[in-house]
Protein backbone atom coordinates (compact mmCIF):
# COMPACT_ATOMS: atom_id res chain seq x y z
CA UNK A 1 0.00 0.00 0.00
CA UNK A 2 0.94 3.75 -0.78
CA UNK A 3 1.71 5.46 1.82
CA UNK A 4 3.81 7.77 4.25
CA UNK A 5 4.52 6.31 7.43
CA UNK A 6 5.00 8.55 10.58
CA UNK A 7 6.25 7.22 13.78
CA UNK A 8 5.98 8.27 16.91
CA UNK A 9 2.04 8.89 16.55
CA UNK A 10 2.11 10.40 19.76
CA UNK A 11 5.05 11.42 22.10
CA UNK A 12 5.37 13.17 25.63
CA UNK A 13 8.84 14.29 26.00
CA UNK A 14 10.63 16.77 28.92
CA UNK A 15 11.97 20.32 27.61
CA UNK A 16 15.71 19.90 26.28
CA UNK A 17 15.49 16.12 25.45
CA UNK A 18 16.42 15.37 21.93
CA UNK A 19 14.08 13.30 20.02
CA UNK A 20 13.14 12.64 16.19
CA UNK A 21 10.48 11.98 14.75
CA UNK A 22 10.53 9.78 11.88
CA UNK A 23 9.11 9.92 7.82
CA UNK A 24 9.50 6.84 5.48
CA UNK A 25 7.15 7.02 2.36
CA UNK A 26 7.10 4.04 0.02
CA UNK A 27 6.41 6.07 -3.66
CA UNK A 28 9.61 6.69 -4.47
CA UNK A 29 8.09 10.58 -4.19
CA UNK A 30 11.35 13.12 -4.88
CA UNK A 31 9.26 15.80 -2.35
CA UNK A 32 9.18 15.50 1.07
CA UNK A 33 7.75 17.86 3.76
CA UNK A 34 7.10 18.49 6.99
CA UNK A 35 4.41 20.71 8.65
CA UNK A 36 3.38 21.82 12.46
CA UNK A 37 -0.02 22.39 12.69
CA UNK A 38 -1.80 24.67 15.52
CA UNK A 39 -5.05 25.76 16.45
CA UNK A 40 -5.97 28.82 14.45
CA UNK A 41 -2.95 29.05 12.50
CA UNK A 42 -3.61 26.22 10.05
CA UNK A 43 -0.48 24.31 8.49
CA UNK A 44 3.10 26.00 8.77
CA UNK A 45 5.80 24.75 6.91
CA UNK A 46 8.54 23.33 8.95
CA UNK A 47 11.22 21.94 6.15
CA UNK A 48 11.21 20.73 2.69
CA UNK A 49 13.53 18.74 0.50
CA UNK A 50 13.47 18.06 -3.40
CA UNK A 51 15.71 15.24 -3.18
CA UNK A 52 18.38 13.58 -1.68
CA UNK A 53 20.96 16.08 0.06
CA UNK A 54 18.89 18.78 -1.28
CA UNK A 55 16.58 20.62 1.29
CA UNK A 56 15.44 24.15 2.42
CA UNK A 57 13.79 25.65 5.07
CA UNK A 58 9.98 26.24 5.39
CA UNK A 59 8.08 29.48 7.27
CA UNK A 60 8.82 28.26 10.88
CA UNK A 61 12.27 26.57 10.64
CA UNK A 62 13.49 27.40 13.60
CA UNK A 63 14.36 24.84 16.05
CA UNK A 64 14.30 22.14 13.84
CA UNK A 65 16.24 19.78 11.67
CA UNK A 66 16.26 17.40 8.93
CA UNK A 67 18.34 15.58 6.68
CA UNK A 68 17.82 13.80 3.57
CA UNK A 69 20.15 10.81 3.13
CA UNK A 70 18.13 8.57 1.50
CA UNK A 71 14.94 9.06 -0.60
CA UNK A 72 12.44 7.48 1.45
CA UNK A 73 13.01 8.94 4.98
CA UNK A 74 12.91 12.75 6.25
CA UNK A 75 12.95 12.51 9.89
CA UNK A 76 12.64 15.86 12.20
CA UNK A 77 14.88 16.58 14.77
CA UNK A 78 14.31 18.64 17.76
CA UNK A 79 17.78 18.93 18.88
CA UNK A 80 16.45 20.72 22.47
CA UNK A 81 12.59 20.75 22.48
CA UNK A 82 10.88 23.55 24.05
CA UNK A 83 6.89 24.11 25.03
CA UNK A 84 6.29 26.39 22.25
CA UNK A 85 7.25 23.36 19.90
CA UNK A 86 4.00 21.34 21.29
CA UNK A 87 1.75 20.65 18.05
CA UNK A 88 0.51 18.32 15.71
CA UNK A 89 3.23 17.48 13.03
CA UNK A 90 2.63 16.03 9.37
CA UNK A 91 4.89 14.97 7.07
CA UNK A 92 4.25 14.48 3.11
CA UNK A 93 5.21 13.81 0.44
CA UNK A 94 5.33 14.37 -3.56
CA UNK A 95 6.13 12.67 -6.82
CA UNK A 96 7.24 15.86 -8.60
CA UNK A 97 5.78 19.04 -6.02
CA UNK A 98 4.71 20.77 -9.22
CA UNK A 99 1.42 19.66 -10.03
CA UNK A 100 1.46 16.65 -8.03
CA UNK A 101 -0.90 16.71 -4.96
CA UNK A 102 1.10 15.67 -1.45
CA UNK A 103 -0.27 12.62 0.35
CA UNK A 104 0.52 12.98 4.16
CA UNK A 105 1.00 10.99 7.16
CA UNK A 106 -1.04 10.01 9.85
CA UNK A 107 0.78 12.96 12.13
CA UNK A 108 2.53 12.46 15.19
CA UNK A 109 0.99 14.86 18.32
CA UNK A 110 4.07 16.53 20.25
CA UNK A 111 3.62 17.57 23.84
CA UNK A 112 6.76 19.17 25.46
CA UNK A 113 6.23 19.91 29.21
CA UNK B 1 -1.70 40.02 4.81
CA UNK B 2 -1.83 36.59 4.08
CA UNK B 3 -0.74 34.89 1.09
CA UNK B 4 -3.40 32.20 1.12
CA UNK B 5 -6.65 33.57 2.49
CA UNK B 6 -10.18 31.33 3.38
CA UNK B 7 -12.95 31.94 4.80
CA UNK B 8 -12.98 29.96 8.39
CA UNK B 9 -17.06 29.28 7.50
CA UNK B 10 -18.56 27.16 9.49
CA UNK B 11 -20.59 26.89 6.20
CA UNK B 12 -23.52 25.65 7.80
CA UNK B 13 -25.72 23.13 4.64
CA UNK B 14 -28.53 21.47 4.42
CA UNK B 15 -28.08 17.60 3.05
CA UNK B 16 -28.74 17.79 -0.56
CA UNK B 17 -27.98 21.44 -0.88
CA UNK B 18 -25.10 22.63 -2.85
CA UNK B 19 -22.58 24.77 -0.94
CA UNK B 20 -19.50 27.21 -2.71
CA UNK B 21 -16.86 28.74 -1.16
CA UNK B 22 -13.52 30.58 -2.24
CA UNK B 23 -9.97 30.93 -1.65
CA UNK B 24 -8.03 34.43 -2.47
CA UNK B 25 -4.11 34.31 -2.94
CA UNK B 26 -1.86 37.26 -2.93
CA UNK B 27 1.12 36.05 -5.06
CA UNK B 28 0.66 36.01 -8.70
CA UNK B 29 3.60 33.70 -9.64
CA UNK B 30 0.79 30.92 -7.92
CA UNK B 31 1.46 28.04 -10.36
CA UNK B 32 -0.42 25.00 -8.97
CA UNK B 33 -3.49 25.06 -6.92
CA UNK B 34 -5.08 22.24 -5.05
CA UNK B 35 -7.89 21.47 -2.82
CA UNK B 36 -7.39 19.34 0.21
CA UNK B 37 -9.96 18.02 3.25
CA UNK B 38 -9.02 17.72 6.47
CA UNK B 39 -11.26 15.51 9.32
CA UNK B 40 -10.83 16.71 12.38
CA UNK B 41 -7.35 16.97 13.41
CA UNK B 42 -6.59 13.75 10.99
CA UNK B 43 -4.39 14.29 7.55
CA UNK B 44 -5.31 16.54 5.01
CA UNK B 45 -6.24 14.04 2.09
CA UNK B 46 -6.05 15.90 -1.75
CA UNK B 47 -9.46 16.22 -2.87
CA UNK B 48 -8.52 17.56 -6.39
CA UNK B 49 -5.95 19.86 -7.92
CA UNK B 50 -7.55 22.86 -9.62
CA UNK B 51 -6.91 23.25 -13.79
CA UNK B 52 -6.78 26.71 -15.28
CA UNK B 53 -9.99 25.96 -17.10
CA UNK B 54 -11.92 24.43 -13.93
CA UNK B 55 -12.48 20.78 -13.76
CA UNK B 56 -14.98 18.52 -11.61
CA UNK B 57 -14.96 15.30 -9.96
CA UNK B 58 -18.13 13.84 -9.39
CA UNK B 59 -20.52 16.35 -6.85
CA UNK B 60 -17.37 19.02 -6.58
CA UNK B 61 -16.68 21.51 -8.95
CA UNK B 62 -13.27 23.77 -8.78
CA UNK B 63 -12.17 26.99 -10.61
CA UNK B 64 -9.09 29.54 -11.08
CA UNK B 65 -9.90 32.87 -11.71
CA UNK B 66 -6.23 34.32 -12.46
CA UNK B 67 -7.44 37.53 -12.86
CA UNK B 68 -8.66 37.96 -9.78
CA UNK B 69 -6.56 35.58 -8.33
CA UNK B 70 -8.72 33.29 -6.42
CA UNK B 71 -10.08 29.48 -6.60
CA UNK B 72 -13.40 28.50 -5.58
CA UNK B 73 -15.05 24.72 -4.89
CA UNK B 74 -18.90 23.95 -5.31
CA UNK B 75 -20.59 20.81 -3.78
CA UNK B 76 -23.24 19.67 -4.74
CA UNK B 77 -25.67 17.17 -3.77
CA UNK B 78 -23.86 17.53 0.09
CA UNK B 79 -23.46 14.13 2.23
CA UNK B 80 -22.86 14.01 5.40
CA UNK B 81 -19.89 12.84 4.30
CA UNK B 82 -19.12 15.98 2.95
CA UNK B 83 -18.38 17.63 6.41
CA UNK B 84 -14.83 18.26 7.20
CA UNK B 85 -12.59 21.25 6.54
CA UNK B 86 -11.09 21.86 2.90
CA UNK B 87 -7.77 23.80 2.95
CA UNK B 88 -6.90 25.32 -0.25
CA UNK B 89 -3.07 25.06 -1.40
CA UNK B 90 -0.91 27.37 -3.52
CA UNK B 91 2.32 26.34 -4.93
CA UNK B 92 4.95 28.40 -6.79
CA UNK B 93 7.13 28.19 -9.75
CA UNK B 94 10.97 27.72 -8.64
CA UNK B 95 9.78 26.52 -5.45
CA UNK B 96 7.74 24.07 -6.05
CA UNK B 97 8.05 22.38 -2.73
CA UNK B 98 7.04 25.18 -0.45
CA UNK B 99 3.60 24.96 -0.20
CA UNK B 100 1.13 27.62 1.25
CA UNK B 101 -1.74 26.21 3.29
CA UNK B 102 -5.25 28.43 3.57
CA UNK B 103 -6.31 28.34 7.55
CA UNK B 104 -9.41 26.10 5.91
CA UNK B 105 -12.98 26.10 5.79
CA UNK B 106 -15.70 24.45 7.76
CA UNK B 107 -18.10 22.63 6.27
CA UNK B 108 -20.74 21.61 8.15
CA UNK B 109 -23.84 19.20 6.35
CA UNK B 110 -26.80 18.65 8.50
CA UNK B 111 -29.38 16.25 8.12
Amino acid sequence: EAQVTQNPRYLITVTGKKLTVTCSQNMNHEYMSWYRQDPGLGLRQIYYSMNVEVTDKGDVPEGYKVSRKEKRNFPLILESPSPNQTSLYFCASSLTGQNYGYTFGSGTRLTVV
Amino acid sequence: RKEVEQDPGPFNVPEGATVAFNCTYSNSASQSFFWYRQDCRKEPKLLMSVYSSGNEDGRFTAQLNRASQYISLLIRDSKLSDSATYLCVVNRKKSWGKLQFGAGTQVVVTP
